[in-house]
């Protein structure tokens, strides 16, 4: 079946850790995103990507940092100059055109 | 720039009665428009989506949005309330620069419905 996965589902790293999030897709869509959701914030966007080896700073891409190495992966890597990473990540991707997105299932991390 | 503002944080219906989430938006281009359907610690599961055909656009499980460009808005309504519509709903809009590239999808913060017996 086609969709995006993300892994972990949840991950808990220590204070000052870099930390990796997975997103794969397989719907051969161009575009990718990261987006961060905290309570009552909405979704807010951290990078996106519209090709392969190209990315563009959303609206709050300090302390992260992306690759599109692949068509079908996006990671992200929160670093420890996040300084406050606890939050549900959601990645999503979109077909070139009238398209919607599409989205992972999340993960939620957790740093203590 | 484009942006989305969603009114009311919080909406609470009996079951039954009209559903009514409200959303305006802000575009220096005609936008595409969607809404969004998000259950605890999930993602996010489309509805429905206005991409310049028909200005009423009907989604899934009865819900329906009205594109008004005179008011910039794009509601979204459903006659009668369900217990199983009791999640946060999002509004999002992209607006397509003149070449078609642009990729960018911008959110609101949410209405969280809330379905009461």
């Amino acid at each position: 079946d086609g969709g995006i996965t993300q892994s972990p589902k949840y991950l808990f790293r220590k204070e000052g850790q870099n930390v990796t999030l997975s997103c794969e897709q397989n719907l051969n869509h161009d575009a990718m995103y990261w987006y961060r959701q905290d309570p009552g914030q909405g979704l807010r966007l951290i990078y996106y990507s519209q090709i392969v080896n190209d990315f563009q700073k959303g609206d709050i891409a300090e302390g992260y940092s992306v690759s599109r190495e692949k068509k079908e992966s996006f990671p992200l890597t929160v670093t420890s100059a996040q300084k406050n990473p606890t939050a549900f990540y959601l990645c999503a991707s979109l077909r070139q055109g009238v398209g919607e997105a599409f989205f992972g299932q999340g993960t939620r991390l957790t740093v203590v | 720039a484009q942006s989305v503002t969603q009114l009311g944080s919080h909406v609470s219906v009996s079951e039954g009665a009209l559903v009514l989430l409200r959303c305006n938006y802000s575009s220096s281009v005609p936008p595409y428009l969607f809404w969004y359907v998000q259950y605890p610690n999930q993602g996010l599961q489309l509805l429905l989506k206005y991409t310049s055909a028909a200005t009423l656009v009907k989604g899934i499980n009865g819900f329906e949005a009205e594109f008004k460009k005179s008011e910039t808005s794009f509601h979204l309504t459903k006659p009668s309330a369900h217990m199983s519509d009791a999640a946060e709903y999002f509004c999002a809009v992209r607006a397509l620069n003149s070449g078609g590239s642009n990729y960018k999808l911008t959110f609101g913060k949410g209405t969280l419905l809330t379905v009461n017996p």
